[in-house]
């Protein structure tokens, strides 16, 4: 398994503002993944970001509105841009440790936009 | 198309008695198939898959292709077993999700 953390655990923002989760993994992992996750519901996948080529993202989802970043290895940055109250949920980034399909969460960030 | 069907949003039994959660699937070829467990405030983990043939915390899980199914089962429920319970899909190096079960074990 891996160690997985996420910054910031939970934030409230304005709407019109954007705000940078971070997903840290204490080894080096070839695919990650973002998702969202409403309370009690089930994960949608925004993108997977695989190191050295541009995320892949899912249909409904924008590089204009969810840029992602991913400069090693070990880490990636989801932005939410532009926020609106729509965008309040539970961000969970995850890793594919060995190209077996088995992933593994971090721990999420409850975001809540004013 | 590939898809996660769990028929359940909630399910909830007593202690002690059998569990059932049913999760049916939609895929052309040989399915990979996750359980995955989320316990109140932790976070999303891996509770079994369908080629490791594993029992963890007493739950099995068997591919019945004929009927498309890969259901998860525990002979007697226990109050740790509380939590939400979502089935996953392999396709194109990604999982799809069912919708998730969220399992209640009444004392």
């Amino acid at each position: 398994s891996a160690v997985i953390s996420q910054k910031p655990s939970r934030d409230i923002c304005q709407r019109g503002t954007s705000l940078t989760i971070q997903c840290q993994v204490d080894s080096q992992v070839t695919m990650m993944f973002w998702y969202r996750q409403q309370p009690g519901q089930s994960l949608t996948l925004i993108a997977t970001a695989n190191q050295g080529s541009e995320a892949t993202y899912e249909s409904g989802f924008v590089i204009d509105k969810f840029p992602i970043s991913r400069p090693n290895l070990t880490f990636s940055t989801l932005t939410v841009s532009n926020m609106s109250p729509e965008d309040s949920s539970i961000y969970l980034c995850s890793v594919d440790l060995q190209g077996s399909y088995e992933q593994y969460f971090g721990p999420g960030t409850r975001l809540t936009v004013t | 198309a590939q898809r996660v069907t769990q028929p359940e949003k909630l399910l909830s039994v007593f202690k002690g008695a059998p569990v059932e959660l049913k999760c049916n699937y939609s895929y052309s070829g040989s399915p990979e198939l996750f359980w995955y467990v989320q316990y109140s405030r932790q976070r999303l983990q891996l509770l079994l898959r369908h080629i490791s043939r594993e029992s963890i915390k007493g739950f099995t899980a068997d591919l019945n292709k004929g009927e498309t199914s890969f259901h998860l089962k525990k002979p007697f429920a226990q109050e740790e077993d509380s939590a939400m319970y979502y089935c996953a899909l392999v396709s194109n190096y990604q999982l799809i999700w069912g919708a998730g079960t969220k399992l209640i074990i009444k004392p």
